[in-house]
C-alpha cells in the first residue's frame, strides 16, 4: 500500500504570511495527488487536483506543485478563513489514501 | 447546484449494522463513480470505498473488508454504505463524495464535492 506523509502535523502562521505543506508519498505517484481542506463540522473541500490544478472557485492563492513523490500545497498569503486542517491524497492506487492531515493554527 | 445529504446513521451496539444512505442531485449521478470516506474522533479522513458508474466495480480498505458493502440505485440517484459487524473503531463521521475524472488521463480521479457527513457512534 502507498503511505502518503504529510509535514509539519501542525503549524502555526499569521494572517498574511506564506505557508507551505508537504506530503511525500512511499512510492513514486506521477501527479495523481489531491489536496483539500477541512474545517471541523463542515464538509471537507477540494482545493488541488492531478497536484496542481487548481478546483473552480478555489482562491489563486492556493497552489499545488510536485510530481513523484514529494509535492507542496502552497498558501500565498494566509486569510482568516484558511485556518483549517489541511489533507493530501493520493488516486495512484484503489485506496486513496490520506495523509495524516496537517493543522494550521492561528499564531 | 451538487448536493450530497447522507441519512441512516446513529447509535448501534457493537456487532450491529447499520445502513447508510447519501442522496445526491444537481448532477447526473449515473455519469459518477461515488465513495465513502470517514473520520474517526481526533483523527485523520479515511477512505472507506468506491463503486464504479455502474455499479459493476467496487473497492475497499482493508479495515473494513468483508464487512461493509457500498451499492448504488441510479434510478433513485443513491449511494448506500450497508455497515455489518460493527466494532467501536468504526465510531466516526462518514462522509460521501463524488468521484470525477481528469478528462483523458488515465485513472487521475479527485473528490469534488462533498456531503455534510453523518455520525456512526458503535456502543454498548
Amino acid at each position: 500500500d502507498i503511505q502518503m506523509t504529510q509535514s509539519p502535523s501542525s503549524l502555526s502562521a499569521s494572517v498574511g504570511d506564506r505557508v507551505t505543506i508537504t506530503c511525500r508519498a512511499s512510492q513514486t505517484i506521477s501527479s495523481y495527488l489531491n489536496w483539500y481542506q477541512h474545517k471541523p463540522g463542515k464538509a471537507p473541500k477540494l482545493l488541488i487536483y492531478v497536484a496542481s490544478r487548481l478546483q473552480s472557485g478555489v482562491p489563486s492563492r492556493f497552489s499545488g506543485s510536485g510530481s513523484g513523490t514529494d509535492f507542496t500545497l502552497t498558501i500565498s498569503s494566509l486569510q482568516p478563513e484558511d485556518f483549517a486542517t489541511y489533507y493530501c491524497q493520493e488516486s495512484h492506487s484503489p485506496s486513496y489514501t490520506f495523509g495524516q492531515g496537517t493543522k494550521l493554527e492561528i499564531k | 447546484q451538487v448536493q450530497l445529504v447522507e441519512s441512516g446513521g446513529g447509535l448501534v451496539k457493537p456487532g450491529g449494522s447499520l445502513r447508510l444512505s447519501c442522496a445526491a442531485s444537481g448532477f447526473t449521478f449515473s455519469d459518477y463513480y461515488m465513495s465513502w470516506v470517514r473520520q474517526a474522533p481526533g483523527k485523520g479522513l479515511e477512505w472507506v470505498s468506491y463503486i464504479s458508474s455502474s455499479g459493476n466495480t467496487m473497492y475497499y480498505a482493508d479495515s473494513v473488508k468483508g464487512r461493509f458493502t457500498i451499492s448504488r440505485d441510479n434510478a433513485k440517484n443513491s449511494l448506500y454504505l450497508q455497515m455489518n459487524s460493527l466494532g467501536a473503531e468504526d465510531t466516526a463521521v462518514y462522509y460521501c463524495a463524488r468521484v470525477s475524472l481528469l478528462p483523458y488521463s488515465y485513472g487521475m480521479y479527485y473528490f469534488d464535492y462533498w456531503g455534510q457527513g453523518m455520525l456512526v457512534t458503535v456502543s454498548s
